[in-house]
């Protein structure tokens, strides 16, 4: 079946600017989560949403960061007046319905902030 | 804080060898561990996972070994392949948490 799908694939913007970031996570798949990669390191947690609970938000760096997640469904990661250290690649994962099963990734954002 | 860390950043081997990434981590709440394998412009993918209940998993040419006494995961790949060539990430779930703790990544290069 189809995988996690992630748009757009690369994302280049002017510093200050806002974006959205999407996530499809595979269908029937309660848990969805989103990582920042930087160049050459290893993944970052961001935020973690499970069916219909308060999601997880303590790997969100700033307070322009935020992510919703409609319909227990598709998610929007949100960067508001990005910066260059925003640079990265943005993955999003998903996982069957809860937090201790494997995560599938998606191929991720590359955002990258002139 | 949480870590997860790899021994070494770069491992070279010959086709056909087999090949062990090493990997650390630091806290002893961690109950669930996956190796994940990115390939260049990849999200990463899904190896073999082991729960601390166990200390060692196989599957299709991989291992994983994890000793909690020590607090060491290992990944060993039977006879490598040129295919096999990707960055190697070791990560931890802490007890129900949801998320995951990545380690930095070890470049696996397969030379012919």
């Amino acid at each position: 079946g189809a995988g996690v799908s992630q748009s757009p694939s690369n994302k280049v913007t002017e510093k200050g600017k806002d974006v959205e970031l999407r996530c499809d996570p595979i269908s029937g798949h309660t848990a969805l989560y989103w990582y920042r990669q930087s160049l050459g390191q290893g993944l970052e947690f961001l935020i973690y949403f499970q069916g219909n609970s308060a999601p997880d938000k303590s790997g969100l760096p700033s307070d322009r960061f935020s992510a919703e997640r409609t319909g227990g469904s598709v998610s929007t990661l949100t960067i508001q007046r990005t910066q260059q250290e925003d640079s990265a690649v943005y993955l999003c994962a998903s996982s069957p319905w809860r937090g201790t099963d494997t995560q599938y990734f998606g191929p991720g954002t590359r955002l990258t902030v002139l | 804080g949480e870590s997860v860390g790899l021994h070494l950043p770069t491992l070279s081997v010959q086709e056909g060898d087999n090949s062990i990434i090493n990997c650390a981590y630091s806290n002893s709440a961690s109950d669930y561990f996956i190796w994940y394998k990115q390939e260049s412009g990849k999200g990463p993918q899904f190896i073999i996972d082991i729960r601390s209940n166990m200390d060692k998993r196989q599957g299709q040419r991989v291992t994983v070994l994890l000793n909690k006494t020590v607090k060491h995961l290992s990944l060993q790949i039977a006879a490598t392949q040129p295919g096999d060539s990707a960055v190697y990430f070791c990560a931890e779930n802490i007890s129900n948490t949801g998320k995951l703790i990545f380690g930095q990544g070890t470049t696996l290069q397969v030379k012919p």
